[in-house]
């Protein structure tokens, strides 16, 4: 079965500050999508990236970059020179061919940017 | 870019009555569509799979008979959750499958449910 852990439960740095937010998964299919969503208090989810199992070139958009190693299991996310309105909570998920398309949620990073 | 919405986006509702929550998927179609409900300061569990013409798969655990899953055509999906009580307050958030992509989901604004 899929699972996908994010470690860090809450993250608060000062602005400006550079953090990186984890996610490891774990799967047995060989074909598979992982994604990051952003979610503002109010709820909606907004659609930040998402890569399939066989790209691991890393990915950069503006202070966002993406670290994708499947030798780890791992896709961890960094924001630099963060801002306050970076603050969120941010979710790593997975979808694989094999799960009919169902996409499983980490428990999310609730991130803190102090000013 | 794709659109999925949901109605209403809030209720608030007595506890024993039945509450219904639309999805629609705007400018595409959508063979399946997915409901998850959140509880407050938690991550996104799913509950069930929603196929158009056929019935809703559940997630072990989630109350068939009490969360009923409709997905009459391939640009709607609804959830009614009956007989609610104040544990059934949450948020819900459905997610619609591009038919013509492998991957390509997107999700709806969401709906807060408060059972009083």
């Amino acid at each position: 079965a899929q699972k996908v852990t994010q470690a860090q439960t809450e993250i608060s740095v000062v602005e400006k500050e550079d953090v990186t937010l984890d996610c490891v998964y774990e799967t047995r299919d060989t074909t598979y999508y992982l994604f990051w969503y952003k979610q503002p208090p109010s709820g909606e989810l907004v659609f930040l990236i998402r890569r399939n199992s066989f790209d691991e070139q890393n990915e950069i958009s503006g202070r966002y970059s993406w670290n994708f190693q499947k030798s780890t299991s791992s896709f961890n996310f960094t924001i630099t020179a963060s801002q306050v309105v970076d603050s969120a909570v941010y979710f790593c998920a997975h979808l694989s061919w094999s799960s009919a398309s169902k996409i499983i949620f980490g428990s999310g990073t609730r991130l803190s940017i102090r000013p | 870019g794709a659109v999925v919405s949901q109605h209403p986006s809030w209720v608030i509702c007595k506890s024993g009555t039945s509450v219904k929550i639309e999805c629609r998927s705007l400018d595409f179609q959508a063979t399946t569509m997915f409901w998850y409900r959140q509880f407050p300061k938690q991550s996104l569990m799913l509950m069930a799979t929603s196929n158009e013409g056929s019935k809703a798969t559940y997630e072990q655990g989630v109350e068939k008979d009490k969360f009923l899953i409709n997905h009459a055509s391939l640009t709607l999906s609804t959830l009614t959750v009956t007989s609610a009580h104040p544990e059934d307050s949450s948020f819900y958030i459905c997610s619609a499958h591009n038919r013509d992509s492998s991957y390509e989901q997107y999700f709806g604004p969401g709906t807060r449910l408060t059972v009083t």
